[in-house]
């Protein structure tokens, strides 16, 4: 069975300091791997995905990820973080069974202080 | 235009009421979902339709039932609804029903059963 674990359900970083969100993910075979975000009252939106080739993808928002399979993770990286990507972070895992079946991580809510 | 729009956004209800959420998408994709967040912000699928057809089914009580009139369209039907029921319901969409597909998200119904 898949699953994915995030750690750190609570994060807060400065205005313009980098951003590392941890995904630590468990699958059998090669896993498709997303990130999503939420904003407050909104749906989720795909910030990137990765399945094979380059192990660092970039992203919308300047957000990029590295899948380490050594690991198990896919971490999500911001260089400089903006006020305005305070939001709820998933990671998700999927593959099994062909079809569009993720399995969402619990979510890591970015805090942003000035 | 609203990608993936749902309708009520919010939703009170007394216990044992029947109740419906309604969902549209208008990006032309092949296949819809159904997703459940909880108190905590897990994310579980519980359903899946690709063009009209039900492909996803997950251990969900007979209570619910999806209905997808046309591939533009999932609707969510609750029955004898249940304090647990208490939740944000998304709707999504994707282009086709494979793993690696992007989930386009409607901005959620949050339903409370008093």
């Amino acid at each position: 069975a898949q699953s994915v674990t995030q750690p750190d359900i609570h994060i807060t970083v400065s205005e313009g300091a980098s951003l590392e969100l941890r995904c630590n993910y468990s699958y059998g075979a090669t896993p498709y791997l997303f990130w999503y975000v939420q904003s407050p009252g909104q749906g989720l939106q795909l910030l990137l995905k990765y399945f094979s080739g380059d192990t660092l993808v970039q992203g919308i928002k300047g957000f990029e990820a590295e899948f380490k399979r050594s690991q198990s993770s896919f971490n999500l990286r911001k260089p400089s973080v903006h006020w305005s990507d305070a939001a709820e972070y998933f990671c998700a895992v999927g593959g099994s069974g062909g079809y569009q079946k993720v399995t969402f991580g619990t979510g890591t809510k970015l805090q942003v202080i000035p | 235009d609203t990608a993936v729009s749902q309708t009520p956004k919010y939703l009170v209800t007394q216990m044992g009421n029947d109740k419906s959420i309604k969902c549209e998408q208008n990006l032309g994709h092949d296949t819809m979902y159904w997703y459940k967040q909880d108190s905590k912000k897990f994310l579980k699928i519980m359903f899946s339709y690709n063009n009209k057809e039900l492909i996803i089914n997950e251990t969900v009580p007979n209570r619910f039932s999806p209905k997808s009139p046309d591939k533009a369209h999932l609707n969510l039907h609750i029955n004898s609804l249940e304090l647990g029921d208490s939740a944000v319901y998304f709707c999504a969409s994707s282009p086709g029903q494979g793993p690696f597909e992007k989930l386009f998200f409607g901005s959620g119904t949050q339903l409370s059963v008093l």
